[in-house]
């Protein structure tokens, strides 16, 4: 099956800071999503691109589907910005894969 | 317009025993797809539902069982609890897997 790695596992900042994080799969996917877990375990949508760059305030992603990766932007990081962010992809018609994820700590 | 909805949010259940959990999908999504998470496995896909008929299904053992209803609710059955199933378990909807998916608040599971 697809192979989804993210990268940094972890990573611990200052409020204020901006962030990169990123995420490789192994193969031809035709859905891919970052979602952030909040502290009760629910998955919130961040973005779903399969492809091409969106924005949504301060966040923003880049999927490059022909290199196979995707870039989720974080700028001006608050507090509530911790918490787990996941890529997760879908390949054919199978449910989502998802990376392991990366560990965000905002501190004040 | 409503989320997704699962019940119940917690649940503790005995070795041995069964348990159900429900999901409520957007409304207008005909496909709902559950999810397993630990703090070993990550999160790890069990199933999904497309009008009623289980499309594909995670490497995961026939203890594990689902169906969906008309009203494209959908149900996971986990027979013979044991400690390992203890998890948050995630429902999300779709319009199908070309679009997003919107997932529920969880149902977290524990087994003693």
């Amino acid at each position: 099956g697809i192979q989804v790695e993210q990268s940094p596992p972890d990573l611990i900042l200052q409020e204020g800071a901006n962030s990169t994080l990123r995420c490789n799969f192994s193969d031809s996917v035709n859905n891919l999503q970052w979602f952030h877990q909040n502290p009760w375990g629910q998955l919130i949508n961040l973005f779903y691109i399969p492809s091409g760059t969106k924005q949504n305030g301060r966040l923003s992603a880049t999927t490059v589907a022909t290199e196979r990766y995707s870039l989720l932007y974080i700028s001006s990081s608050q507090t509530t910005d911790s918490g787990v962010y996941f890529c997760a992809v879908v390949e054919g018609a199978d449910g989502l894969t998802f990376g392991k994820g990366t560990h965000l700590i905002i501190q004040p | 317009k409503a989320g997704v909805t699962q019940t119940p949010r917690y649940l503790i259940k005995t070795r041995g025993q069964q348990v159900t959990l429900s999901c409520s999908p957007i409304s207008g999504h005909r496909s709902v797809s559950w999810y397993q998470q630990t703090p070993g496995q990550g999160l790890q896909f069990l199933f999904e539902y497309f009008s009623e008929t289980q499309r594909n299904k995670g490497n995961f053992p026939g203890r594990f069982s689902g169906r969906q209803f008309s009203n494209s609710r959908s149900e996971m059955n986990v027979s013979t609890l044991e400690l390992g199933d203890s998890a948050l378990y995630l429902c999300a909807s779709s319009s199908g897997t070309s679009y997003g998916y919107t997932f529920g608040s969880g149902t977290r599971l524990t087994v003693v």
